[in-house]
């Protein structure tokens, strides 16, 4: 089955230290994302990748940091910089062409949580 | 200028009724308006979505009327279910940005 999978799905940070998330898709597409989602609130963007080896800063990029050195994998850190990381993590991914990016594809995302 | 705004916050519904759920947005640039569903520890997923060039868009249960005059655009879910339950986002985008804005969310419940 193709689709997106993010792990781990729980994940918990210490003071200070980074953390990696991890998103992997086999659904051979280019376009990747990094969204984060805060109770009662809307998705909010992180970074974005259109190709391999290029990512642009979203909304929210401060304290993250992102790399694409492969089309299926698209891993997020969260520095220790994000001085508030709790947050629920949704990558997402869609194909290419003219209507491509009309429909995004989500991985069942990632709890973090601060100790 | 850029924000969606989305009502109500949560929805609660007898089995069989109609779930209405709004959005309003101020950009008129927006050209693209999707509907997202959302279970628990899920990721969303495209439910509906429509462009300003129609006033409505059905599939199914699930209607999006617009009202391009208004800058407002809605969701029905007609004869709800409890399988309908679940966290529904609106959302918009304009031309080929597809960066996009999102509604806060409704938690919508149906009662059986």
């Amino acid at each position: 089955d193709g689709g997106i999978t993010q792990s781990p799905k729980y994940l918990f940070r210490k003071e200070g230290q980074n953390v990696t998330l991890s998103c992997e898709q086999n659904l051979n597409h280019d376009a990747m994302y990094w969204y984060r989602q805060d109770p009662g609130q809307g998705l909010r963007l992180i970074y974005y990748s259109q190709i391999v080896n290029d990512f642009q800063k979203g909304d929210i990029a401060e304290g993250y940091s992102v790399s694409r050195e492969k089309k299926e994998s698209f891993p997020l850190t969260v520095t220790s910089a994000q001085k508030n990381p709790t947050a629920f993590y949704l990558c997402a991914s869609h194909p290419e062409g003219a209507t491509g990016w009309e429909k995004l594809f989500f991985g069942s995302g990632t709890q973090l949580s601060v100790l | 200028q850029q924000q969606v705004k989305q009502s109500p916050q949560s929805l609660i519904v007898q089995k069989g009724g109609i779930s209405i759920i709004n959005c309003a947005y101020e950009n008129t640039a927006f050209d693209y308006f999707p509907w997202y569903q959302q279970f628990p520890g899920k990721g969303p997923a495209l439910l509906i979505a429509i462009r300003p060039d129609v006033s409505e868009k059905k599939e199914g249960r699930f209607t999006i009327s617009f009202n391009k005059s208004a800058k407002q655009f809605s969701l029905h879910i007609m004869d709800s279910q409890p399988g309908d339950s679940a966290t529904y986002f609106c959302a918009a985008s304009k031309g080929s940005n597809y960066q996009l804005i999102w509604g806060a969310g409704t938690k919508l419940i149906i009662k059986p």
